[in-house]
């Protein structure tokens, strides 16, 4: 199974700059790394995904050095409703599908 | 109506019930999932659809039976269940099953079950 280390919590106060990091030592040549939002009673929400360097989007920024054994996701000015749990992964082909999730990131942001 | 949809939201069942849960996505995906999330666990994958055809079974006990009759519609058969298997049941569908499209799964927003 594709595993992941990520913090179990987090804590940011409004308008500041978040990074959680996620380290995946495992990752081979052809995994994508991605990053999910759940908020509570929901479904998780797909935010960003990369390859290595960096990506961006109107959400967050992925970086990824160039080994790729970790990535940092960073959510620029964070407010309220950011609080949630961000899930770190990727695809683990090897002949037999999994995706697995592991237990994320709980992030509350502090008003 | 886009995304994926889930019904019923809330569903509560007696153990010796038969219930079934319905999952719909309105993407164009060939690829659809179930997962599991009890509280303050992980989410377990349970079974991956392709293209209709099931793909992945993750040692999922007999009393949860999923259906795939298309590429749009996604069911998980439940009977005789058991109070652990309270959870959140969470569909999901992505373009495909491999490269880098089968990262990026859209949710629905899951069936909360509570079996007494």
């Amino acid at each position: 199974l594709a595993k992941t280390t990520q913090p179990i919590s987090m804590d940011s106060y409004e308008g500041q700059e978040v990074n959680i990091t996620c380290s995946h030592n495992n990752i081979a040549t052809n995994d994508y790394i991605t990053w999910y939002q759940q908020f509570p009673s929901q479904g998780p929400r797909f935010i960003i995904q990369g390859y290595k360097t960096k990506v961006t989007n109107e959400v967050a920024s992925l970086f990824i050095p160039a080994d790729r054994k970790s990535s940092t996701l960073s959510l620029p000015r964070v407010s309220l409703s950011d609080t949630a749990v961000y899930y770190c992964l990727y695809f683990s082909g090897a002949g037999s599908y999994q995706l697995t999730f592991g237990k994320g990131t709980k992030l509350s942001v502090i008003p | 109506e886009t995304g994926v949809t889930q019904t019923p939201r809330h569903l509560v069942m007696g153990m010796t019930n038969k219930k079934s849960l319905k999952c719909e996505q309105h993407l164009g995906h060939n690829a659809m999932y179930w997962y599991k999330q009890s509280a303050k666990k992980p989410l377990e994958l349970m079974f991956v659809y392709n293209f209709k055809e099931q793909t992945e079974n993750n040692s999922v006990p007999s009393r949860f039976s999923p259906e795939c009759p298309n590429s749009s519609h996604l069911f998980l058969h439940l009977h005789t269940l058991q109070p652990e298997d309270s959870a959140l049941y969470l569909c999901a569908s992505s373009p495909s099953t491999g490269g880098p499209g089968a990262n990026v799964l859209t949710f629905g927003a899951g069936s909360r079950l509570t079996v007494l």
